[in-house]
């Protein structure tokens, strides 16, 4: 079985500033991560996941996440904010393969002040 | 735009009717998963079907049924309908064990 905690459901940081979303999972085999992002009265986008190899994935927009498996952790972070990356972000974990789905964590609501 | 369209976008039922939801996959996907998202929270896997077989499940009651169909595209019908069943449905499509592509939703409301 899988889970997910992301820490803190509402981030508010100032237009520029860096961006850190946190996100720990718990997996009985090794996991692929994921993280999406959601804008009001969308589908879910995916920024970037980890699958195997090199721990720290760089995605789309300037997200990048560092999979640390000592920590559990998969930590989503921007080094600028913009004005455009407020939205919901969630973190998901598919650990059995088997299964195919995703197991979401309950999400981050990211407000960019200017 | 990632190609998987819902409809309707926007349904209001009572307790105890039957909805059915639709989805029509992103071309060449052959995997369709649908999940239920609260609000507030994150969503919830109900199922996935694979060449129009179900192909794994999660912790919904049988009255959420699904169906696939020839050309990929996709029902999702919930019967007995209770209040806690308010929510975004999202179906997101793929290639087997690919990339996820996720619809814009329908979000239910149960009166």
């Amino acid at each position: 079985a899988q889970s997910v905690t992301q820490l803190g459901s509402h981030v508010s940081v100032s237009e520029g500033a860096l961006v850190l979303l946190r996100c720990n999972y718990s997996s009985s085999v090794p996991p692929y991560l994921f993280w999406y992002v959601q804008y009001p009265n969308q589908g879910l986008q995916l920024l970037l996941k980890y699958t195997t190899g090199a721990t720290l994935v760089k995605g789309i927009n300037g997200f990048e996440a560092e999979f640390k498996k000592s920590e559990t952790s998969f930590h989503l972070t921007k080094p600028s904010a913009h004005m455009s990356d407020a939205a919901e972000y969630f973190c998901a974990v598919r650990g059995d393969t088997g299964r195919r789905a995703l197991t979401f964590g309950s999400g981050t609501r990211l407000q960019v002040q200017p | 735009e990632t190609g998987v369209t819902q409809s309707p976008t926007h349904l209001i039922k009572t307790r105890g009717q039957q909805v059915t939801l639709r989805c029509s996959s992103q071309s060449g996907h052959n995997t369709v998963s649908w999940y239920q998202q609260a609000l507030g929270q994150g969503p919830q896997f109900i199922f996935q079907y694979y060449r129009e077989e179900e192909n794994g499940r999660g912790n919904f009651p049988p009255r959420f049924s699904g169906l696939q169909f020839p050309n990929y595209s996709s029902e999702l019908n919930v019967n007995a309908l209770e209040l806690d069943d308010s929510a975004l449905y999202l179906c997101a499509s793929s290639l087997k064990n690919e990339k996820l592509f996720f619809g814009s939703g329908t979000q239910l409301s149960v009166l």
